[in-house]
């Protein structure tokens, strides 16, 4: 398995702002994908972020309120963007060791209350 | 649209017996599922998969089970342990590769001493 860290791992944040969460992996992966769990629901795909191309959104998540950078094969960062008590949730960054097999592998998680 | 369901929110079982916990799914295009376990403040865990051209598939203590005609997955922990209390989520995905996991709402297991 992988070794991901992310970083902040707890946050309280005014509505408002903006928060970047930050997603390290110990090794080169070619995707990395954002998760959100809200509270109590299941884990949902937010976007998969390749290196050097634009992230791919799922419905219902765009760009300009969940921007996402992929400057190499080891970092990636998602910013949740004029936050709303709705935004409280737990994010998680999560890689494929192996390409194409599906079996991710997640970090610990960013949980971010928005008051 | 729930495309993959934990019927079950909790589920109490003593230490030492199997605990068995259930997924359901409606999408016929998913054929790789997977569970993972998930302690609070922290990630998901993986724990085991299952390509939808097995029935079943075993590693250790756990073993999952794949019904496709009924759409159906179970996981077995045999024996339970107390260190198995934990939250509970099977995912699924269409076609390998496609990179996308769909999640179920996770069970929470105790295993009571």
């Amino acid at each position: 398995s992988a070794v991901i860290s992310q970083k902040p791992s707890r946050d309280i944040c005014q509505r408002g702002t903006s928060l970047t969460i930050q997603c390290q992996v110990d090794s080169q992966v070619t995707m990395m994908f954002w998760y959100r769990q809200q509270p109590g629901q299941s884990l949902t795909l937010i976007a998969t972020a390749n290196q050097g191309s634009e992230a791919t959104y799922e419905s219902g998540f765009v760009i300009d309120k969940f921007p996402i950078s992929r400057p190499n094969l080891t970092f990636s960062t998602l910013t949740v963007s004029n936050m709303s008590p709705e935004d409280s949730s737990i994010y998680l960054c999560s890689v494929e060791r192996t390409p194409n097999t599906d079996t991710q592998y997640f970090g610990p998680g960013t949980r971010l209350t928005v008051l | 649209d729930q495309q993959v369901k934990q019927n079950s929110p909790s589920l109490s079982v003593q230490e030492g017996r199997i605990s068995i916990l259930n997924c359901d799914y409606t999408n016929s295009m998913f054929d790789y599922f997977l569970w993972y376990k998930k302690y609070p403040a922290e990630g998901p865990t993986f724990l085991i998969s299952i390509s939808s051209i097995k029935d079943k598939n075993e590693d250790g203590r756990f073993t999952v089970f794949l019904n496709k005609s009924a759409k159906h997955l179970s996981l077995h922990i045999v024996p339970s342990q107390p260190g198995d209390s934990a939250v509970y989520f099977c995912a699924a995905s269409a076609s390998r590769g496609a990179q996308k996991l769909v999640f179920g709402q996770g069970t929470r297991l105790t295993i009571n001493p």
